[in-house]
Parts: C-alpha cells; sequence; structure tokens
C-alpha cells in the first residue's frame, strides 16, 4: 500500500508570495491533517479534512487555508508568506475516527526568503 | 499555549539499558495519546498508542505508561538499541473532535553502543 505522498519536498519563496502544497493521503483514508513543524515548537496542527470538510482548525492565521477533494487528496495554501513560516509541513491521513494513528508523509520543506 | 510538555529536550542511553521518555499535559479532556518517532529528513513514524482506559500498553520493546491523575505518560524502551537513536514526540487528542493532536516538543534520544 503506497504510503503519504507530499509534494514538493522541497521549495524556496520570498516574502510576500503565496505558496500551495499538495498531499495524497493512503488509499482509503478519509482524514487528512496538517501540521506544521519548527525547531523548538515541534509539531502544530493546522487543520483536518474529513470528506471534504474541515473538521477542526489549529490556531493560525488566515492566511492559512486548505481544502480536499473528492478523492481525499489535499492541499494547503499560504499567502502573503512570511520569514516566519519557514518550516517542515507535514500531512498525515488516517482512516477517519478519532482513536487511529496518523500516518505522515515525508513534509514539504519550506523556505522563505 | 503547549498543552502538551516534554521537558527534556535530549536523553542519552548505553545499549541494552532502558530508555525513559516523558511527557506531561495538562488538558483533562485528552484521552487518547500517540508516540512517534522521526528521523531527519523524515516524517514521523508511529510507535504506539495508549486509550485512557488504559494504564498500560506493551508492543515489543516497547511500552507505554499513563497515570491519568498526574496527566503524566511514558515511553519505555527495553533494551535500547543504537538504531532508536531519533526524535520521539508524543502527542494527545480528544478522541471525540477527530484527529486534532497536539505535540510535544520531542525529545531526542541517543543510543550510545
Amino acid at each position: 500500500k503506497a504510503g503519504v505522498t507530499q509534494t514538493p519536498r522541497y521549495l524556496i519563496k520570498t516574502r510576500g508570495q503565496q505558496v500551495t502544497l499538495s498531499c495524497s493521503p493512503i488509499s482509503g483514508h478519509r482524514s487528512v491533517s496538517w501540521y506544521q513543524q519548527t525547531p523548538g515548537q515541534g509539531l502544530q496542527f493546522l487543520f483536518e479534512y474529513f470528506s471534504e470538510t474541515q473538521r477542526n482548525k489549529g490556531n493560525f492565521p488566515g492566511r492559512f487555508s486548505g481544502r480536499q477533494f473528492s478523492n481525499s487528496r489535499s492541499e494547503m495554501n499560504v499567502s502573503t508568506l512570511e520569514l516566519g513560516d519557514s518550516a517542515l509541513y507535514l500531512c498525515a491521513s488516517s482512516p477517519g475516527s478519532g482513536t487511529g494513528e496518523l500516518f505522515f508523509g515525508e513534509g514539504s520543506r519550506l523556505t522563505v526568503l | 499555549d503547549q498543552q502538551v510538555k516534554q521537558n527534556s529536550p535530549s536523553l542519552s542511553v548505553q545499549e541494552g539499558r532502558i530508555s525513559i521518555l516523558n511527557c506531561d499535559y495538562t488538558n483533562s479532556m485528552f484521552d487518547y495519546f500517540l508516540w512517534y518517532k522521526k528521523y531527519p529528513a523524515e516524517g514521523p513514524t508511529f510507535l504506539i498508542s495508549i486509550s485512557s482506559i488504559k494504564d498500560k500498553n506493551e508492543d515489543g520493546r516497547f511500552t507505554v505508561f499513563l497515570n491519568k491523575s498526574a496527566k503524566h505518560l511514558s515511553l519505555h524502551i527495553v533494551p535500547s538499541q543504537p538504531g532508536d537513536s531519533a526524535v520521539y514526540f508524543c502527542a494527545a487528542s480528544n478522541s471525540n473532535t477527530g484527529n486534532q493532536f497536539y505535540f510535544g516538543t520531542g525529545t531526542s534520544l541517543t543510543v550510545i553502543p
């Protein structure tokens, strides 16, 4: 069974630009979550999508948004990039219940200059 | 507001000995807990989980203990192996709210051969 696939793996942007990251979950998984990892901050929850609906949202500004398609693939978008948005963005998929493990992708490393 | 805390940024253990990684949480509504291992440039890998209806869960060399009254959980690795050297994250959620997990900042474990 293929794992969680995130693209692109690495990208460099400049302040003020926007970026779109993509995540393909494990086949059959209906829940996709996004996390931001920065040094010293651990993984911070961004949002979760389940069956194309945002089910949970973390404490991030509105510049961070996401969506999920009918095939469960998900995208997240960050607009008006700031230096502090430089981070590893991780996507995780899950079958859907609240008591299952999260399967993570390898992440998208975003650098904002 | 860090609801899940791992107060030891690093830990070194001799090969063959026990590694104990600790995690504290503040939200009494958390009822499901996960431990993840992460190598550099890879996504986190699931290790073991525990529900609040249990106080112990074992899987091979890995055992997680949960003390609900103290809001504390720990991961025991016995015996420790050099391949266990990685960053370990604990995560907590309220299973009624889907897959919104709160992660600690991680403990870097080094197993010395």
